[in-house]
């Protein structure tokens, strides 16, 4: 089945540390999205990407960096500038041509210990 | 960001009774989408509206489309104790698929059994 895969589930991380999450799509979808989560303040995008080794900063890019080197991968490194990095990572792909909504991953949850 | 009004921000309610949301933006959508999301989960699309009153339904679920443009509500009747999560609302801007989607912060439903 298609879908797309987010890993892992759960992730810890020393403080100053760099940890990268993944997503990997295969829906043959152009467009990826990374999405940050905290409760009461719904979804705040982080970046994405509508083709591949191209991407785009969202509302809350700082502290963040990704890549698209492949069509189907769209990994998101929290860097040890992310001040507040505890939170759930969404991931969501779509397709450009189709349109409709975006297809999310079930979520990586990050916490700074 | 911009982000919509959704409302209300929380329900609690009877197992069995129907349930009424609604989201509002200050700027025309041409698309309307709503979404489901279980704890830990990644969202999942419930519906999704294309044009200026086009009324949708996926089972016990409704989506309107505003008249205006500027608003969609969605309605769950007879609800059931799965019925429980966070509901959003998302819509896009202007033409192309190539445009970010703009979010609700979410109405969290509680269903009493």
């Amino acid at each position: 089945d298609g879908g797309i895969t987010q890993s892992p589930k759960y992730l810890f991380r020393k403080e100053g540390q760099n940890v990268t999450l993944s997503c990997e799509q295969n829906l043959n979808h152009d467009a990826m999205y990374w999405y940050r989560q905290d409760p009461g303040q719904g979804l705040r995008l982080i970046y994405y990407s509508q083709i591949v080794n191209d991407f785009q900063k969202g509302d809350i890019a700082e502290g963040y960096s990704v890549s698209r080197e492949k069509k189907e991968s769209f990994p998101l490194t929290v860097t040890s500038a992310q001040k507040n990095p505890t939170a759930f990572y969404l991931c969501a792909s779509r397709s450009i041509l189709q349109g409709g909504g975006y297809t999310f991953g079930s979520g990586t949850r990050l916490t700074v210990v | 960001g911009q982000q919509l009004n959704q409302s209300p921000q929380s329900m609690f309610i009877q197992e069995g009774e129907d349930v009424s949301m609604n989201c509002t933006s200050s700027s025309i959508f041409n698309t309307w989408l709503w979404y489901k999301q279980d704890p830990g989960e990644g969202p999942v699309l419930l519906i999704a509206l294309y044009k200026a009153g086009e009324l949708t339904s996926n089972g016990r679920l409704t989506a309107q489309f505003g008249i205006t443009r500027k608003d969609s509500f969605l309605n769950i009747s007879a609800s059931i104790p799965s019925d429980v999560g966070i509901y959003f609302c998302a819509g896009q801007e202007g033409a192309g698929n190539n445009r970010k989607l703009i979010w609700g912060l979410g109405t969290s439903l509680a269903v009493n059994p």
